[in-house]
């Protein structure tokens, strides 16, 4: 019972390298999402998808790129990074209701130095 | 705009104590309310969900959540705290069309 997988749990880059965090889910969810968790803040949507192929901007988008090749997986790029993008990413699934997440990963910790 | 609110970053409860966390929003439109639990190191875990119907909404654990429209509240509550509830608890908002808000988070300590 895999859920929702995140890979890697743990990264370091440097300003300015690019990385690919993987997400993917063994539920045939129809929509994914990408988040940001920053202490006192929250959750905050950075794209999600509703589909196979689509992809959507959510409230902080910029600095990354997603893709959804196929409807288990979700990919969040950062092709640039900076500090500001230091965070836990969390990615999410659901079945429909409107874009609400409902399975979340564990999580992957992102430092940029 | 819409926004949800959470009252208090730390909750402190002794074990069997009664547990309440507080939420506010504040939307045009009466929102799908959530409350959500995250263990350390993990994802959220969804507790409960009000969409429509009964006010009064029962999760998982043993918490429940009511929502007040005219008070335009949503707050989480257990009757008798366990060590084991210790964890951040996040409540949501949403109005449709992928823009569910989060609170910023509680902290719950129980104490033995």
């Amino acid at each position: 019972n895999a859920g929702v997988t995140q890979t890697p749990k743990f990264r370091v880059l440097k300003t300015g390298q690019s990385m690919t965090l993987l997400c993917a889910q063994d539920m045939n969810h129809e929509y994914m999402y990408w988040y940001r968790q920053d202490p006192g803040m929250g959750l905050r949507l950075i794209h999600y998808s509703v589909g196979e192929g689509t992809t959507a901007k959510g409230e902080v988008p910029d600095g990354y790129n997603v893709s959804r090749l196929k409807k288990q997986n979700f990919l969040l790029g950062l092709e640039s990074a900076a500090p500001s993008q230091t965070s836990v990413y969390f990615c999410a699934s659901s079945y429909g209701e409107g874009g609400q997440p409902q399975h979340f990963g564990d999580g992957t910790r992102l430092s940029i130095l | 705009a819409q926004s949800v609110t959470q009252l208090g970053s730390h909750v402190s409860v002794s074990e069997g104590a009664l547990v309440l966390l507080r939420c506010n929003y504040s939307s045009s439109v009466p929102p799908y309310l959530f409350w959500y639990v995250q263990y350390p190191n993990q994802g959220l875990q969804l507790l409960l969900k009000y969409t429509t119907g009964a006010t009064l909404v029962k999760g998982i654990n043993g918490f429940e959540a009511e929502f007040k429209k005219s008070e335009t509240s949503f707050h989480l509550t257990k009757p008798s705290a366990h060590m084991s509830d210790a964890a951040e608890y996040f409540c949501a908002g949403d109005t449709g069309g992928f823009k569910t808000i989060f609170g910023a988070g509680t902290r719950l300590f129980v104490k033995a």
